[in-house]
């Protein structure tokens, strides 16, 4: 399972501390952009989605914000907790293909 | 609980002998896939499946068979594993493709020796 970080480019944090990864997409005709959080021993979980037709979404402690212009994606995620130690994956997919394309992946490891 | 089941987690086997991972979905999605994943290359899509009977190759098909009889399942085939298939793979679901999101598995990390 931990194999899954090796290689990424690793974010830490403090417990508490507001945390930031950010995602480059390479296609400006996708329309869908989603966070999977990956845990050690684990598959990807659903995190947040957004369309293009938003540049901002909320959930429950994280919020994703979309920049078009620039192809750029971000996952917020506020109040860091131990928990939260993961690696985070965005993907995007263009509308009506099968496909979802996932970037490389962040470590996030928060330190109590 | 809505769920992508996949069997075995663990697989150790030799090189030449046929093995298949087992993948079920109890969501009634219409799109199924498979990935791999390899430390510094990411997720990359074997295979998918549409609906029954439709299946297509994804970025790394090379080494591999699928099949889609039922809509709930959808195995994998390694009709002859070797050491560069050591990898973890993941089985995932989907309503209706990409832009809906996909469900994983827990994946299962088949070494070949």
């Amino acid at each position: 399972g931990e194999s899954v970080g090796l290689h990424l480019p690793t974010l830490s944090v403090q417990e508490g501390d507001n945390s930031i990864i950010n995602c480059a997409y390479s296609n400006s005709a996708s329309d869908y952009f989603i966070w999977y959080k990956q845990e050690s021993g684990k598959g990807p979980q659903f995190i947040i989605d957004i369309r293009s037709n938003m540049d901002k979404r909320q959930g429950q402690r994280v919020t994703v914000l979309l920049n078009k212009t620039v192809k750029h994606l971000s996952l917020q995620i506020a109040a860091t907790q131990p928990g939260d130690s993961a690696v985070y994956f965005c993907a995007e997919s263009q509308g009506g293909s099968e496909k979802l394309v996932f970037g490389k992946g962040m470590k996030l490891t928060v330190n109590p | 609980e809505a769920q992508v089941t996949q069997n075995p987690r663990y697989l150790i086997t030799v090189t030449g002998k046929k093995l298949t991972v087992t993948c079920s979905q109890n969501m009634n999605h219409e799109y199924m896939s498979w990935y791999r994943q390899d430390p510094g290359l990411g997720l990359r899509q074997i295979y998918y499946s549409m609906n029954v009977e439709v299946t297509d190759k994804g970025d790394v098909p090379e080494g591999y068979k699928v099949s889609r009889k039922e809509k709930r399942n959808f195995p994998l085939i390694l009709e002859s594993p070797s050491p560069n298939q050591t990898s973890l793979y993941f089985c995932a679901s989907s309503p209706r493709g990409g832009s809906y999101g996909y469900t994983f598995g827990s994946g299962t990390r088949l070494t070949v020796v």
